[in-house]
């Protein structure tokens, strides 16, 4: 089974502070990495999906990069806001058809 | 609304007893996905289909059984061979070649074994 892991478990945060996660995933047969949002009583929607060692995407305040070389992905939400309170998971593919999930990063923003 | 939707959402079940959750999708995904979640654990797979008439197990397939006859439905069944049934599951669907794809997920269905 691959090991994913995502810190820290969980994060509480001031709105208007600046964050960011991070998930190391097996540097190995990497095809793809996702980025989930996952806000309580929703499904989950895909933030991101990466592929090239070096890419870095952006969706307005969220962002993210990737280091397959080493084997991690940073996540970034600048001026965190109170409805970026979500559980972010991310996701690794080693192009077997299915992902490999982290247990997330619950982030909480305080008003 | 293009969309996946599982249902029930709540369902409660005595032990000893299947159940099936239900989950449609009308994205025309060839993929589907079903997950569990338990508190501090990530996403686990259960099953996958990736075309009609045929699945594969997932990491933690035992005590779980699905069907895939129509593109638009992935049932799952919780046999009471499942000896921790109690879990939030999840269903998602793709189109093919996930490596470039993302996953839609339902909004879940909380089973509860009493």
């Amino acid at each position: 089974i691959l090991n994913v892991e995502q810190s820290p478990q969980s994060l509480h945060v001031q709105e208007g502070d600046s964050t960011n996660f991070t998930c190391s995933f097996p540097s190995s047969n990497f095809y793809a990495l996702h980025w989930y949002r996952w806000e309580t009583a929703k499904s989950p929607e895909a933030l991101f999906v990466m592929t090239l060692n070096g890419d870095e995407k952006k969706k307005g305040r969220i962002s993210a990069t990737l280091n397959t070389k080493e084997g991690y992905s940073y996540l970034y939400i600048k001026g965190s806001q109170p409805e970026d309170s979500a559980t972010y998971l991310c996701a690794f593919d080693a192009g077997y058809s299915t992902l490999t999930f982290g247990k997330g990063t619950m982030l909480l923003v305080s008003p | 609304d293009g969309g996946i939707t599982q249902s029930p959402k709540y369902l409660f079940r005595k032990e000893g007893q299947n159940v099936t959750l239900s989950c449609e999708q009308n994205l025309n995904h060839d993929a589907m996905y079903w997950y569990r979640q338990d508190p501090g654990q990530g996403l686990r797979l259960i099953y996958y289909s990736q075309i009609v008439n045929d699945f594969q197990k997932g990491d933690i397939a035992e005590g779980y059984s699905v069907s895939r006859e129509k593109k638009e439905s992935f049932p799952l069944t919780v046999t009471s061979a499942q000896k921790n049934p109690t879990a939030f599951y999840l269903c998602a669907s793709s189109t093919p070649g996930l490596a470039t794809g993302e996953l839609f997920f339902g909004e879940g269905s909380r089973l509860t074994v009493l």
